[in-house]
């Protein structure tokens, strides 16, 4: 029984470039959540996503960030031309239902911005 | 002011001791609150929940929330070397998704 599972394990953009992070919830997921870790912070919350619907993008920044979770294929994290501030440990989560305690975390996807 | 606080550390103790961590948070809207592990290079991984005041255990685990005072902890007796990782607190509002966490303490326990 697979986890959450995240590709690339480790990304590396130069600035300007475009970087797609991209998360395969547990089997029997149906929620997927993004969070973000900087350095020295705790992970902060980015958006949650059904397939086919944005629940909550609250905490997205408003340019250059997007994401997605298709009736097929895994949720998509997408950032246009990254800057040196981009660079962090993305984790997706998954769930089966809403409860907080419910969300599956994968191994995280590291962004080095050059 | 952070919605959450938490000593980052780092905490170093010998193997067998008690571990003390500990958060505090602003919100008094959270009815949730969690402690994740960290280990190195990986994801974290949900430890012990609760939504009420009081303690919680869990075999070497106790969870323990005060909202009164917006202050939780969380205990490990007998540590084991295997227990070094960043410890992370979380919380949210009641039946909300939306995940609060503390910036993480890491913690070495010395064989």
């Amino acid at each position: 029984n697979a986890g959450v599972m995240q590709n690339p394990r480790h990304l590396v953009r130069r600035r300007g470039q475009e970087a797609r992070l991209r998360c395969s919830p547990m089997k029997g997921h149906s929620h997927v959540y993004w969070y973000r870790q900087l350095p020295e912070e705790g992970l902060k919350f980015m958006v949650y996503l059904q397939k086919e619907n944005i629940i909550d993008e609250s905490g997205m920044p408003k340019e250059r960030f997007s994401a997605e979770f298709p009736k097929e294929g895994p949720s998509i994290l997408r950032i246009q031309q990254v800057v040196r501030g981009d660079s962090a440990a993305y984790f997706c989560a998954s769930s089966s239902g809403e409860g907080p305690e419910t969300q599956y975390f994968g191994p995280g996807t590291r962004l080095l911005v050059l | 002011q952070k919605e959450v606080e938490q000593d980052p550390g780092p905490l170093s103790v010998p193997e067998g001791a008690i571990v003390s961590l500990n958060c505090t948070y602003s919100n008094s809207a959270f009815q949730y609150f969690m402690w994740y592990r960290q280990y190195s290079r990986k994801g974290p991984e949900l430890l012990m929940y609760t939504y009420s005041s009081g303690n919680k255990e869990d075999g070497r685990f106790t969870a323990q929330v005060d909202k009164s005072s917006k202050y939780i902890s969380l205990f490990i007796r007998d540590s084991q070397p295997s227990d070094s990782a960043t410890y992370l607190c979380a919380m949210s509002y009641g039946g909300g998704y939306k995940l609060s966490f503390g910036a993480g303490t890491t913690v070495t326990v010395r064989a």
